[in-house]
């Protein structure tokens, strides 16, 4: 089975700009989280989606929102960037229950 | 307070010797889950072994074994003949089934593992 992939892997944006990070989870998997990762914090969580649902969000401002496709694709934003969003963004699939299956990764940049 | 704490910012082992990772945790939930997670320089997150709460037998993936002592509400990782490719970051996390946390990985800061030759 193909691993969870993330696009882009490198974006280097400016403040002020709006990003989207795709992400493809594992085939049957339909639960897919994202988490942000910066040295400071560590590995925060963003929120997760399953059947197209948001069942929980992490604590982060609106400008960080998210959505599931039918397919259990799923992509976020992140509108109005400022340069603390500088960060690693991970992408997690799972079957529901039981371990979470990470991406390699998009790192983000804001200039 | 915190939920996942990993008091080992960094360890030494040497080639082919086991190592200890410390994880304790803590929740008032009876359902959860107990996961560790290695991170090399390259940053993707691997998957490495995970224990239910109500696992009566410590979960075991190769050379990684988990140490499940729920009355102390630890869950510490022992790597058993370690290699070189060992070496890198080390994360526990915990996932609670009940709450509205139950979607959630919560991690701790993480061990960095340094295997010497």
């Amino acid at each position: 089975k193909a691993g969870v992939t993330q696009t882009p892997r490198y974006l280097i944006k400016t403040r002020g700009q709006q990003v989207t990070l795709s992400c493809s989870p594992i085939s049957g998997h339909r639960s897919v989280s994202w988490y942000q990762q910066t040295p400071g914090q560590g590995l925060q969580f963003l929120f997760e989606y399953f059947s197209e649902t948001q069942r929980n969000k992490g604590n982060f401002p609106g400008r960080f929102s998210g959505r599931q496709f039918s397919n259990s694709r799923s992509e976020m934003n992140v509108s109005t960037l400022e340069l603390g969003d500088s960060a690693l963004y991970l992408c997690a699939s799972s079957l529901d229950r039981g371990g979470q299956y990470f991406g390699p990764g998009t790192r983000l940049t804001v200039t | 307070a915190q939920k996942i704490t990993q008091t080992q910012p960094g360890m030494f082992v040497q080639e082919k010797e086991a190592v200890t990772l410390d994880c304790t945790y803590d929740t008032s939930d009876q359902s959860y889950g107990l996961f560790w997670y290695k991170q090399p320089s390259s940053g993707e997150m691997i998957f490495l072994i995970y224990q239910g709460s109500y696992d009566e037998q410590n979960a075991t993936e190769g050379r990684y074994s988990l140490n499940f002592q729920k009355a102390r509400k630890s869950a510490n990782l022992v790597i058993s003949a370690s290699q070189l490719g060992d070496s890198a970051m080390y994360f526990c996390a915990m996932r609670e089934w009940g709450g509205g946390s139950n979607y959630k990985l919560t991690f701790g800061k993480g061990t960095l593992l340094t295997v010497n030759p």
